[in-house]
């Protein structure tokens, strides 16, 4: 069975970085053809696509939050990681993690069930 | 960065009856790139089609899609109480960038 489950701290204050962790079991990150992706969704709004980490190590981050994300991983602990910098009252929001899988296209299967963070002084 | 549009925001239906759901992208997206995911209040999405129109595991007939170049569309034949939920679409482009759109609400009229 395969299961991912976000972990972090559920309010920050505005400024201060934000660190998330995705713990994952069920497959491994060094697996070719596959990927675990941060996924996030203010209060009543749409999802949003935050970053990327592939098997190999490749990086991809969302075009406009670039300057603010960093995501790893630690394949011996089945951790992937994500921190954002200058958190703003406007990054409250449910967090998720999601494995992403080749099949042909690129696709999230399967779901963390989220963590909200709230930013708020 | 390819922006995906959602329409209707909300569509009012009745059990049994169909639903269409459109996605549009504000350039060519490859079919292939192209998903679709459930969410049903307070759970995580839960993907029903990649590839455009590949049913993932579990997800029963009744889902299908359709669609190419910049527009897509989510067809839910049937409505089955459990299927009243908010659809997302979801591309990826050749950057690996990707996008979702705003989402459609089904909801019971």
């Amino acid at each position: 069975q395969i299961t991912l489950k976000e972990s972090g701290p559920t309010l920050v204050k505005p400024t201060q970085t934000l660190t998330l962790t995705c713990t994952f079991s069920g497959f491994s990150l060094s697996t070719s053809g596959v990927a675990v992706g941060w996924i996030r969704q203010p209060p009543g709004k749409a999802l949003e696509w935050l970053a990327l980490i592939y098997w190999n190590d490749d990086k991809y981050y969302s075009p406009s939050l670039n300057s603010r994300l960093a995501i790893t991983k630690d394949t011996s602990k089945n951790h992937v990681v994500l921190t954002m910098t200058t958190m703003d009252p406007v990054d409250t929001a449910t967090y998720y993690c999601a494995r992403l899988v080749w099949s042909g296209p690129w696709y999230f299967d399967v779901w963390g069930r989220g963590t909200l963070v709230t930013v708020s002084s | 960065e390819v922006v995906l549009t959602q329409s209707p925001g909300t569509l009012s239906l009745s059990p049994g009856e169909s639903a269409t759901l459109s996605c549009r992208a504000s350039q060519s997206v490859t079919s292939s790139h192209l998903a679709w995911y459930q969410q049903k209040p307070g759970q995580a999405p839960r993907l029903l089609i990649y590839g455009a129109s590949t049913r993932a595991i579990g997800i029963p007939d009744r889902f299908s899609g359709s669609g190419s170049g910049t527009d897509f569309t989510l067809t839910i034949s049937r409505l089955e109480p459990e299927d009243f939920a908010v659809y997302y679409c979801q591309q990826y482009d050749n950057s690996h960038v990707f996008t979702f759109g705003p989402g459609t609400k089904v909801d019971i009229k």
